[in-house]
């Protein structure tokens, strides 16, 4: 069966340090993989998705950015975090062109505080 | 660019009543998928239920069900006999075929009152 994990549950980070976060999956292979941000009481935002490896698609301009070193990671970084980054961060996989269904299984998610 | 809403930010129903979440769409394609995800107050997000824009049968599972209206752009989400354990925010999302982004609804929170 398949897995997807992150890290760090939950993160409290001085406004202008660095942000990584990460998100791996198990148990599948070629995922497609995603990032969302959902503040408080509001529904989800996309941030980036990944079709494969080194393949970024950004959703929304800001400062954070993504990568994709291997296959089932996932990774969220910012250079300098702002206070408006706040929020809970969720990751999610999809099984991309062989999917049948488009459906997205998501990550237990990272609840970011920046001061 | 499609749409979702959700056009209740909260509901309450007493335990085991039934109650009926509203999401209406809009998108210019024609084969499309719809879900209703579950967000409880552990905020893992649990997807509940899926349709098929082409399917013409509305989806159930076990206790929910959708009312799907295509023509209307409508995809309601019925839950029956509901639990405590149904008390969770509730995303409405969309995905046209052949693109896996989902576009989500701003969510209805559902608190079911024992």
């Amino acid at each position: 069966s398949q897995t997807i994990h992150q890290w760090p549950a939950t993160l409290v980070q001085p406004v202008g340090s660095p942000l990584s976060l990460e998100c791996t999956v198990e148990g599948t292979s070629n995922p497609n993989l995603y990032w969302y941000r959902q503040a408080a009481g509001r529904g989800l935002q996309l941030l980036f998705y990944s079709v494969g490896i080194g393949q970024i698609s950004s959703e929304v301009p800001q400062n954070l950015s993504a990568s994709r070193p291997q296959d089932r990671q996932f990774i969220l970084s910012s250079k300098k975090l702002l206070l408006s980054d706040s929020g809970f961060y969720l990751c999610a996989w999809s099984r991309g062109k062989v999917s049948s269904y488009n459906e997205q299984f998501f990550g237990p998610g990272t609840r970011l505080t920046v001061l | 660019a499609q749409t979702v809403t959700q056009s209740q930010p909260e509901m309450s129903v007493q335990e085991a009543e039934t109650v009926t979440l509203s999401c209406t769409y809009d998108t210019s394609e024609n084969n499309y998928y719809l879900f209703w995800y579950k967000q409880p107050p552990s905020r893992q997000m649990i997807l509940v239920i899926r349709q098929e824009a082409y399917k013409q049968q509305n989806a159930t599972e076990n206790r929910f069900s959708v009312n799907f209206q295509k023509a209307a752009k409508s995809f309601s989400l019925k839950i029956s006999d509901s639990q405590l354990g149904d008390t969770a925010m509730y995303f409405c999302a969309l995905s046209n075929f052949g693109n896996e982004k989902l576009t989500f609804g701003t969510g209805t929170r559902l608190t079911i009152i024992p």
